[in-house]
């Protein structure tokens, strides 16, 4: 294991339909991030993890987001009722407590017709 | 809220050439700044990481600096290549998040 990895790395689906994105971080990191990147933009922070504890969501997490980090390991982001407006590359990053440097995955890209 | 912008958008280089990328921003509490670079479709690669209370890092070809009294860092590449091509990112290191840019995409033709 020798990064982040995302699964899957590419989702179609139709609107209002219901998605789940996996993260899996750097084994011995205990934060992982969620990122949203629409085309043409830089990433948007929407969420954190500290071990199994989310400490801040932000404003872009509508009520349809959802994440989890069940066993403080690997953590999903499940969007419920898709809108077109979804569609975007879903980053995840991981870091080490006490470390500014966050690594990133490659990314799960969302498209919703 | 912390607002980042990266100018130029895009730069269109001949191989050989350095060049500047700029990025500002509004709020100078930071705790750091990083660049990364971004291929087409993919991730995001780290390239520099400067702490607040550094002016400067270099690794190989690449040069950044940080100047948080006028709110600007600048990344320095030298020699580039077509290898060299991708969008790149700076982000603002708050407390628990990174605030981004919205990157320049480069174009380095051989």
């Amino acid at each position: 294991d020798t990064g982040v990895s995302q699964n899957p790395r590419h989702k179609i689906t139709k609107r209002g339909q219901n998605v789940t994105f996996r993260c899996d971080p750097i084994s011995e990191h205990n934060r992982l991030y969620w990122y949203r990147q629409t085309l043409g933009q830089g990433p948007e922070f929407l969420t954190y993890f500290q071990n199994e504890a989310q400490l801040e969501k932000s404003r872009l997490l509508s009520d349809r987001f959802s994440a989890e980090r069940p066993k403080g390991s690997f953590s999903t982001l499940e969007i419920q009722r898709t809108e077109q407006g979804d569609s975007a590359m879903y980053l995840c990053a991981s870091s080490l407590q006490g470390s500014v440097e966050q690594y990133f995955g490659p990314g799960t890209r969302l498209t919703v017709t | 809220k912390q607002e980042v912008t990266q100018i130029p958008a895009a730069l269109s280089v001949p191989e050989g050439e350095n060049l500047v990328l700029n990025c500002s921003f509004t709020d100078s509490a930071i705790y750091n700044l990083q660049w990364f670079r971004q291929d087409p479709g993919k991730g995001l690669t780290s390239l520099l990481l400067i702490q607040s209370s550094q002016r400067e890092q270099t690794s190989g070809r690449l040069n950044a600096s940080l100047d948080k009294s006028s709110g600007r860092s600048t990344l320095y590449i030298a020699a580039s290549q077509p290898g060299d091509s991708a969008t790149y990112l700076c982000a603002l290191g708050g407390a628990n998040n990174l605030f981004f840019g919205t990157g320049t995409r480069l174009t380095v033709i051989p």
